[in-house]
């Protein structure tokens, strides 16, 4: 099985604030890797595909890098909207999805 | 407009069953694989089980392999998930999504919004 991990688990952030998580694979996934956003109480929501992808509709502050076992999602300038939880997920061999990294105000 | 709507969960004693259904709309359905992911209550994203466009390959996770079954039915665009053997680490919210291309894994652009499973006595 392909272990997913992220980092941090929580990040304290300001509004306009750069903000950096990292997912990291057990072992190589190429860039068969998404990142998603969820907020309490709804369905998680499609930001990156592909590792670099950004899905339609997505806003141009998110971005994301990487390929093989390390991969990032930026946020080039934090709005109020942003403060969520964030996964990534492997769709190399099967699926699976990261522990999650918590966004929340600094 | 695209869209999953999940029914058919509740309150279940261990050892009991369930049926989840997905109905979807708004794209052609047979042409996408379809998936099951929960969410315990508090924690993160499990995926549960895939089942291709044509319903000719299906997956499952460790956890669920032997108890759960998905199946879909092309004619009433519905997926569906047979639960059976339920335990209390089952709980959760049940999600169904859509791959965003092709028949097998990829990353799932549609979500529906979940519908609570409770495994308790």
């Amino acid at each position: 099985d392909i272990q997913m991990t992220q980092s941090p688990s929580t990040l304290s952030a300001s509004v306009g604030d750069r903000v950096t998580i990292t997912c990291r694979a057990s072992q190589s996934i190429s860039s068969w890797l998404a990142w998603y956003q969820q907020k309490p109480g709804k369905a998680p929501k499609l930001l990156i595909y592909k590792a670099s992808n950004l899905q339609s509709g997505v806003p141009s502050r998110f971005s994301g890098s990487g390929s093989g076992t390390e991969f990032t999602l930026s946020i080039s300038s934090l709005q109020p909207d942003d403060f969520a939880t964030y996964y990534c997920q492997q769709y190399y061999r099967y699926t699976g999805f990261g522990p999650g990294t918590k966004v929340d105000v600094k | 407009e695209v869209q999953l709507v999940e029914s058919g969960g509740g309150l279940v004693q261990p050892g009991g069953s369930l049926r989840l259904s997905c109905a979807a709309s708004g794209f052609t359905f047979s042409s996408y694989a379809m998936n099951w992911v929960r969410q315990a209550p508090g924690k993160g994203l499990e995926w549960v089980s895939l089942m291709s466009g044509t319903g000719g390959s299906t997956y499952y996770a460790d956890s669920v392999k032997g108890r759960f079954t998905i199946s879909r039915d092309n004619s009433k665009n519905t997926l569906y998930l047979q639960m059976n053997s339920l335990r209390v680490d089952d709980t959760a919210v049940y999600y169904c999504a859509k791959v965003s291309s092709g028949f097998s894994f990829n990353a799932f652009d549609i979500w529906g919004h979940g519908t609570v499973v409770t495994v308790s006595s």
